[in-house]
């Protein structure tokens, strides 16, 4: 079964622009959350996806975006890029929303805002 | 509110020696706990996870957990390290989220880089 896919895997913007990650879940995952990963603050919540649902968000700015749509799959937007945007953002997936399932981690998009 | 505190942000020890990474967390509720191990380049990849059945927890490439429930710590171990097991590992706590609100959300710990020393 393929993992987790995220596209594209490296990305460099300029600031004030606007950029789009892809993630493509496990099939038959239903849960789609994201993480953004920098050295000084370490993994943090973005949000969380579930039957084209949001149904967590974590403490960003409204800068920050994503939706789900009907086959599971995932998009996060973040607008009017900062330098501090730049980070790794993870794409994780799950079967079902519950804090005991396994989530599955893709290899990420390493976003550099110049 | 939950939270996860990884002792040492660095750890080095030689190949076959015993591997000991520190986990504390600070939880309301009974936790589950998770730890991941992240290579360059990659996302993460989970190792093991503590749901409330046994306390002593195997996982992949060797590795184990305890949960002390007593000293809120889930320390990952390895009875011997091997070149390949060098990554940045990540303990995790999921938040059951408010009142009957299902989530994965997972905070996680600042990680531990393991070097292992020929």
């Amino acid at each position: 079964k393929a993992g987790v896919t995220q596209t594209p895997r490296y990305l460099i913007k300029t600031r004030g622009q606007q950029v789009t990650l892809s993630c493509s879940p496990i099939s038959g995952h239903r849960s789609v959350s994201w993480y953004q990963q920098t050295p000084g603050q370490g993994l943090q919540f973005l949000f969380e996806y579930f039957s084209e649902t949001q149904r967590n968000k974590g403490n960003f700015p409204g800068r920050f975006s994503g939706r789900q749509f009907s086959n599971s799959r995932s998009e996060m937007n973040v607008s009017t890029l900062e330098l501090g945007d730049s980070a790794l953002y993870l794409c994780a997936s799950s079967l079902m929303l519950s804090a005991t399932d396994t989530q599955y981690f893709g290899p990420g998009t390493r976003l550099t805002v110049l | 509110a939950q939270s996860v505190t990884q002792l040492g942000s660095h750890v080095s020890v030689s190949e076959g020696a015993l591997v000991l990474l520190r986990c504390n967390y600070s939880s309301s509720v009974p936790p589950y706990l998770f730890w991941y191990v992240q290579y360059p380049n990659q996302g993460l990849q989970l190792l093991l996870k503590y749901t409330s059945a046994a306390t002593l927890v195997k996982g992949i490439n060797g590795f184990e957990a305890e949960f002390k429930k007593s000293e809120t710590s889930f320390h990952l171990t390895k009875p011997s390290a091997h070149m390949s097991d060098a990554a940045e590992y990540f303990c995790a706590v999921s938040d059951p989220g408010h009142g009957s609100s299902n989530t994965g959300k997972l905070i996680f710990g600042q990680g531990t880089t393991l070097q292992v020393k020929p």
